[in-house]
């Protein structure tokens, strides 16, 4: 799989909408971006994924650069409950079912 | 409640005994992972499954023996653990598909003493 850089860490102010990067220059043409989140003393969760185009949902944003080296997950409005730490993953989809995380960024939110 | 379900929640073992994890989901997945994350490291695949057969064992030490019976149960055997493989175990399922979400459970956090 290839790798993916993102900050240790970074802090928000409560309300306020949240960019958090990741770098992905030796990314594949057959390789999905995907972003999962961990909150304290749970397992990950899904957040969003995709491919070239920009993408919403619910929960965030993707915004996918065009070159598809970077892309930035955002937020739109912060809460307390969005305290986590937010992993960036690179997927092959001619890969197997592999899902390999990284250090991730952890994401503090400022009352 | 991510529709996957892993007991015991917490576990504390002796370095001679034999305990099994165990991992459920009923959200008709193909696809099931054990993930292992000790403190202050990400978290590394130990194994995954497609259809019941191993397709994946990430160099793990045969003290940790998967069982996947079917599709909707995984075990993770564990015996004659050392004291570093304290840590929290996460299983995962996901569809066969090679580009959908992974629900995780809430995992087991285990203490060999």
């Amino acid at each position: 799989d290839a790798k993916t850089t993102q900050p240790n860490s970074m802090e928000s102010n409560e309300e306020e909408p949240v960019h958090l990067p990741c770098n992905h220059s030796t990314i594949s043409g057959t390789d999905y971006i995907h972003w999962y989140r961990q909150l304290p003393s749970q397992g990950p969760e899904y957040v969003i994924h995709g491919l070239t185009s920009n993408v919403n949902n619910r929960m965030a944003s993707l915004a996918i650069a065009e070159d598809r080296k970077s892309s930035t997950l955002i937020l739109h409005r912060a809460t307390l409950r969005d305290a986590a730490v937010y992993y960036c993953i690179l997927r092959d989809v001619l890969g197997n079912e592999k899902l390999t995380f990284g250090t991730g960024t952890r994401l503090t939110i400022i009352p | 409640e991510t529709g996957v379900t892993q007991t015991p929640r917490h576990l504390v073992m002796g370095m001679t005994n034999k305990k099994s994890l165990k991992c459920e989901q009923h959200l008709g997945h193909n696809a099931m992972y054990w993930y292992k994350q000790s403190a202050k490291k990400p978290l590394e695949l130990m194994f995954v499954y497609s259809l019941e057969e191993r397709v994946e064992n990430n160099s793990v030490p045969s003290r940790f023996s998967p069982e996947c019976p079917n599709s909707s149960h995984l075990f993770l055997h564990l015996h004659t653990l050392q004291p570093e493989d304290s840590a929290l175990y996460l299983c995962a399922s996901s569809q066969d598909s090679k580009n959908t979400e992974a629900f995780f459970g809430q995992g087991t956090r285990l203490t060999v003493v």
